[in-house]
């Protein structure tokens, strides 16, 4: 089976820098996603890392090292409107199709 | 717009009762996916289409539920006798197999609340 683990809760303010973890155990990978859901809203996609090393998009980036299982997501400065929930989810593969997603990680961004 | 569509975005039912929920990928979208996401936790997988073929049924997927995806274009589910325990968001998202990494685009969902 697959499982992620994201910690529930992280907060910071403003303009600061904002690392959020995401360990996995699966029995497949071909890589690691990340979305992000403002309360109410669709998920929608972040970045992505098939291969070990950091992946920047402006102010996001994210990170994988498959060997420990393990990324994040790195936010840097922050805004008031990166307050969201952002998820980790394994993709096994395009032929499979599902993404595996964990239970999130509630960001709140304050001024 | 060409974003993901589905329709209706609210449901209430009474239990027992039978739901379908429609979902309308993006057109040039040949895979399709249906998921369900409860208070807290992260969008659960229930079935996935490639075109018109369902080629992936969670066992969350009770007999109650069900999907098609006629001709390859918008997609059904439907639930139904109802249980209070189905009351979640059914998202729908679609991809394209061209993505070299699975890149799926959400629908804003349908909230079920089963009274």
């Amino acid at each position: 089976g697959q499982s992620l683990e994201q910690p529930s809760e992280v907060t910071a303010v403003e303009g600061a820098i904002v690392q959020i973890n995401c360990t996995y155990q699966t029995s497949g990978f071909y890589g690691l996603s990340w979305y992000q859901q403002h309360d109410g809203g669709a998920p929608t996609f972040l970045s992505y890392n098939a291969l070990d090393g950091l992946e920047e998009t402006g102010r996001f980036s994210s990170f994988l090292s498959r060997s420990d299982s393990y990324g994040y997501l790195l936010l840097q400065e922050l805004q008031m409107k990166d307050s969201a929930s952002y998820f980790c989810a394994i993709d096994r593969g395009s032929t499979l199709g599902r993404l595996y997603f964990g239970r999130g990680t509630q960001l709140t961004v304050w001024p | 717009d060409t974003g993901v569509s589905q329709d209706p975005r609210h449901k209430i039912t009474k239990r027992g009762q039978n739901v379908t929920f429609r979902c309308d990928p993006i057109s040039e979208h040949n895979r399709l996916y249906w998921y369900r996401q409860t208070l807290g936790q992260g969008p659960e997988f229930l079935t996935y289409f490639q075109n018109e073929a369902q080629l992936e049924k969670s066992r969350l997927l009770s007999d109650r539920f069900s999907a098609e995806r006629p001709k390859g274009s918008f997609s059904t589910l439907e639930i139904q006798r109802t249980e209070q325990g189905d009351s979640a968001m059914y998202l729908c998202a679609s991809s394209t197999i061209t993505s070299s990494y699975n890149e799926q685009f959400f629908g804003p969902g349908t909230r079920l609340t089963v009274l």
